[in-house]
């Protein structure tokens, strides 16, 4: 079966870094994706990687190794508002979206 | 309309009874997904359409339908609802399978 897997919840401090990490196993690997959604909203894009690497993007980073079926999300210099959950998400063989449950971030002053 | 539009944003139900959850989009996107999201399981594909007139089942299609007639338009219909599905819903679409989705700010629909 397909398979995606991440921590439920998450604590960090404000000004810190936290890595959210995604585990996954689909049946072939189109990209992946992360979401970050807050409460009560939708989902909102924040990044995608196809091939292996680090992707930067202001605060946030992602990071994919296709061999290994692992990616995280980096978030730097944490701020209130990030509070949220991040959601990773593997396009497969069929160009599907295979969804994780998500990962609540909780920021702490 | 400025991308995806949902409605509506809640409703209260009771089972047995038919509902229709509209969502239209203004991006012209080919792809247009519906997904319901329950605590602790993630967002889950009910239906997909890859262009219009085609429709397909996903995960977890059994007691919902769709139709699509032209490009903007995707309504999920619920032909008796039942207390299990009561969820909340997203509506999303894509340009193609490779890219971003854009979300509809979701339905939350209580069955009772």
């Amino acid at each position: 079966g397909q398979n995606i897997d991440q921590p439920t919840e998450m604590t960090a401090t404000e000004g810190a870094i936290v890595q959210i990490n995604c585990t996954y196993q689909t049946s072939g690997f189109n990209g992946l994706f992360w979401y970050q959604q807050h409460a009560g909203e939708a989902p909102t894009f924040l990044s995608y990687n196809v091939l292996d690497g680090l992707e930067e993007k202001g605060r946030f980073s992602s990071f994919l190794s296709r061999s290994k079926g692992y990616s995280y999300l980096l978030l730097k210099e944490l701020q209130m508002k990030d509070s949220a959950s991040y959601l990773c998400a593997v396009t497969d063989s069929n160009y599907q979206l295979i969804w994780g449950a998500g990962t609540k971030l909780i920021i702490k002053p | 309309i400025a991308g995806i539009t949902q409605a509506p944003t809640s409703q209260i139900l009771a089972a047995g009874r038919r509902m229709t959850l509209r969502c239209t989009q203004d991006m012209r996107h080919n792809a247009m997904y519906w997904y319901r999201q329950d605590l602790g399981l993630g967002l889950r594909l009910i239906h997909y359409s890859n262009t219009a007139g085609t429709t397909g089942k996903g995960e977890v299609p059994d007691g919902y339908s769709v139709s699509r007639a032209n490009t903007d338009d995707f309504p999920l219909t619920l032909a008796s609802a039942v207390p299990s599905q009561t969820s909340v819903y997203f509506c999303a679409s894509s340009d193609s399978g490779n890219y971003g989705y854009t979300f509809g700010s979701g339905t939350r629909l209580t069955v009772v």
